[in-house]
């Protein structure tokens, strides 16, 4: 049973324009939420993060919404760059320490 | 500061073989967990532990263990490999209180069961 669903497998965005990526979960306990970042043959590393309490998180080009009524996350990447191509995970927790994880959506970033 | 480092990168098991898969960190972080990563999908935890000592089950722990006697370390083992077992496997540790669910990662063990 997935909890945490990525239903865009892939997204291509031309460098300069923004990227959106989003997710919906299912279980309504979740009460923080994070975006991981995946390169190639590396593991993933933290971008961003939303605790419940909140709707919206911003660090520099990166910017995460919630909107918990339509239990909905969606991150948005502006401007695009080359070096944001890569596998994007969604993850949620239950206020503890386990994570549960989309299935990931990877960005192309076209010159 | 190496940050979290998994050994080996790569590795072919055949079927009924057992391997131990191992995870260091250097942060001094009290949480550490083993991942699975099957293509398509998204990361499920296997194991997990919040310190020396003490271990828990995930969401697939069949077919596994872990041992946490250092807070450095956490191996974990493969007993009588599966075709079902072949994945990508990541450790990861964090901190407690508020930065727990900010996991680092190691860069994954490819494992591949014949």
């Amino acid at each position: 049973d997935q909890q945490v669903k990525q239903n865009s497998p892939s997204l291509s965005v031309q460098e300069g324009r923004i990227s959106i990526l989003n997710c919906d979960y299912t279980n309504s306990m979740f009460d923080y939420f994070l975006w991981y970042k995946k390169y190639p043959a590396e593991g993933p590393t933290f971008l961003i993060s939303i605790s419940s309490i909140k709707d919206k998180n911003e660090d520099g080009r990166f910017t995460v919404f919630l909107n918990k009524s339509a239990k909905h996350l969606s991150l948005h990447i502006v401007p695009s760059q080359p070096g944001d191509s890569a596998v994007y995970f969604c993850a949620a927790s239950v206020s503890d320490y386990k994570l549960s994880f989309g299935a990931g959506t990877t960005v192309t970033v076209r010159a | 500061n190496a940050g979290v480092t998994q050994t080996p990168k790569f590795r072919i098991l055949k079927i009924g073989q057992s391997m131990t898969l191992q995870c260091a960190q250097d942060m001094n972080h009290n949480y550490m967990y083993w991942y699975r990563q099957d293509p398509g999908m998204g990361l499920k935890l296997i194991y997990y532990s919040v310190g020396a000592g003490i271990t828990d089950k995930g969401e697939v722990p069949n077919g596994y263990n872990v041992s946490r006697s250092t807070t450095e370390d956490f191996p974990l083992r493969l007993e009588l490999a599966a075709p079902s077992q072949t994945s990508v496997y990541f450790c990861a540790s964090s901190g407690g209180g508020r930065l727990s669910n900010e996991q680092y990662f190691g860069p994954g063990t490819r494992l591949t069961v014949t």
